[in-house]
Order: C-alpha cells, then structure tokens, then sequence
C-alpha cells in the first residue's frame, strides 16, 4: 500500500539559511499533519491542512510557514534556521473515511534536519 | 487540555515472554481515539494500535492487544509472545475527533533479550 511520502529525507543547513520540506500524503488523504521531534523527545505537532485549508495550529515559530496545494502535497518552509531547528520532521495524513481508518494518522519516513 | 503520561522510561523483557506498556491520559472530551506508535532505529513512526473511546471492546491486533479503562483514563499495551524485532520506543498518544492533533506521551523504550 502507498505510504506517505516525504523530501528530502535528510538536509543540512547552515545557520540563517532556509529549508523547504515536501510532504505527499496516502492516495485521497485530505489532511496533513507536521510534527517536529527533538533528539530524546516525543513528537509535538506544528501545525495541520484540511482541503488546503489550515485547520489546527501547534507551536510553530513565526519563521516556519506551509500550506497545502491542489494536490495534497504540503510544503513546511522553515526561514532564518536556527541550531534548535535541528530534529526530526514528520508529515502525517489521514483520510476522512469511516471505519478502522477514521482519523487515524500514518506517518511519512520523516526528514532529518541538521544546522550547523 | 489533553495530556499523556507514559511513566515506564524503559521496559525490558525476554523473547517469547509478555510485557505490558502503561498509559494513562487526560481529556475533557468525551468522544476520543488513542493510539500506541512505535518507533524502532529507524525512527519511523509506525501504527500500533488503535481504540476508539466509545468502543467498550478492547482492540486486538495479533500479538498486540489494549486494556482501555475509560473511567480509569487507562490505555495499556500488552505484546504477547515478545520477538527481538519489538525493541523500540513505543509512544502512547490520544486524539479528540474532528481530525485533531495527536498528543504524544513521552515514549517507553522496550528492550528486548534473547
């Protein structure tokens, strides 16, 4: 089965830089999901899209943005990196269907983020 | 506010033995899903398991199975016949409908011995 798909799967960035990280959700998933984990930490959720539109929103600093396109990707851009933006993203989706899948969320491979 | 207390930082158990993974949580809804992840080296977050709370049924998964105790706010997992491939960090996490955000526990690593 299609699985979550996330780019790149590991970036390097220097200090003051900018990063774009790409998500594209499970085949007609209408809803995306990012959470950011820290080394040692449990992952805390950014901010989420429904049908392109933002629903929910965590603690995401000022300097990160995203949305969601026609097609469901989303795109998480990050500016003005700093050495606590280093951890592990995750994009998640899920699909508005019924049953055993309803609001359950599969995770993408995640991108790890290092600045320097 | 929702909230998610795993307090087993670590666990360890013998291959073929069972082990029991505790969560308890806090919501003031009352129409919620819980989860258990795990996340082995890799760091992939993988489905576990998942409850929905107006199911009184405890939700089965092979070697996976949930004690859910809705007036306790208690979500345990117990894994049956424990393999090396187990060894992971599980994260306990809950969910309020309306396509939400997850609320994550802290994790318990599960060490796993021959």
């Amino acid at each position: 089965a299609a699985g979550v798909i996330q780019s790149p799967r590991h970036l390097i960035k220097e200090k003051r830089e900018t990063a774009t990280l790409k998500c594209y959700p499970i085949p007609r998933h209408d809803t995306v999901y990012w959470y950011q984990q820290g080394p040692g930490q449990d992952p805390q959720f950014l901010i989420s899209f429904y049908e392109k539109m933002q629903s929910d929103k965590g603690s995401i600093p000022d300097r990160f943005s995203a949305q969601q396109f026609s097609d469901y990707h989303s795109e998480l851009n990050m500016s003005s990196l700093e050495l606590g933006d280093s951890a592990l993203y995750f994009c998640a989706s899920s699909s508005p269907g019924t049953g055993d899948y309803q609001e359950t969320q599969y995770f993408g491979p995640g991108t790890r983020l290092l600045v320097l | 506010a929702q909230t998610v207390t795993q307090s087993q930082p670590e666990m360890s158990v013998q291959e073929a033995e069972t082990v029991t993974l505790s969560c308890t949580y806090d919501t003031s809804e009352s129409d919620y899903y819980l989860f258990w992840y795990k996340q082995p080296p890799s760091r992939q977050m993988i489905l576990v398991i998942r409850q929905e709370a107006y199911k009184q049924q405890n939700a089965t998964e092979n070697r996976f199975s949930v004690n859910f105790q809705k007036a306790a706010k208690s979500f345990s997992l117990k894994i049956s016949d424990s393999q090396l491939g187990d060894a992971a960090m599980y994260f306990c996490a809950s969910l309020n409908t309306g396509f939400q955000k997850l609320v994550f526990g802290t994790g318990t690593r599960l060490l796993v011995s021959p």
